[in-house]
């Protein structure tokens, strides 16, 4: 079945500056990428999607980004502030199936002011 | 902007006991779920419901689990006898088109004493 791994799994980044999650995905076979944001004690929340037939997609401050030959795909948070400051979580799934999602680990995000 | 929902927010059991989780997902969504959260840890797909029908489940959701959408609006997981191990929190989710764009609730945390 799908593994989905996530790197860092804690992230410090100052205010103002960019900050990167990468997750890797195992079955060529998936093909549709969401990220959810957790603040502590709240529900996933999705803030971005991409599929696999584009490369990129970007909103607002927010950008993702997917390597289907290498098999992963990113999140790119530019201009980053203290709300900011969550759990992101990355899955993959395959929509054809009607999957479910297969979620990574979680990276920690800090933002310091 | 309409949200799944879930009750109750939290639930304390004894073990052997069983328990009901409900969730009212959103009016025109078709596909259903249920994720749970160790504290700490990533979130783990249990099972997905589609047409009256279970679409998939995972090695978590044994016997002792089951689900139900006993009229147009409930969707239910009944777990039968709990275990110290079953402590989690439970996100029901829903989807228009299957994976793409899963919706949460808020989550029911689930304590078996």
């Amino acid at each position: 079945g799908e593994n989905v791994e996530q790197h860092p799994s804690t992230l410090s980044v100052q205010e103002g500056d960019s900050a990167v999650i990468k997750c890797t995905y195992s079955d060529s076979a998936s093909n549709y990428f969401p990220w959810y944001k957790q603040e502590l004690g709240k529900r996933p929340q999705l803030i971005i999607d991409i599929r696999s037939n584009v490369g990129e997609k970007k909103d607002q401050r927010i950008a993702v980004t997917l390597n289907k030959t290498a098999k992963h795909f990113s999140l790119h948070i530019t201009e980053t502030q203290p709300e900011d400051s969550a759990v992101y979580f990355c899955a993959a799934s395959m929509v054809e199936y009607r999957n479910k999602l297969v979620f990574g680990a979680g990276t920690i995000l800090r933002v310091k002011s | 902007e309409p949200e799944v929902t879930q009750t109750p927010s939290h639930q304390v059991t004894q073990m052997g006991q069983e328990v009901i989780l409900r969730c009212v997902p959103i009016s025109n969504h078709l596909y259903f779920y249920w994720y749970r959260q160790i504290l700490g840890q990533k979130v783990e797909f249990l099972v997905s419901f589609y047409n009256n029908e279970i679409s998939e489940k995972s090695e978590i959701f044994d016997d002792q689990f089951s689900v139900e959408r006993p009229d147009g609006s409930n969707f239910t997981l009944k777990i039968r006898s709990t275990k110290l191990e079953d402590s989690a929190m439970y996100f029901c989710a829903s989807s228009e088109h299957g994976p793409l764009k899963q919706f949460f609730g808020p989550g029911t945390r689930l304590t078996v004493l």
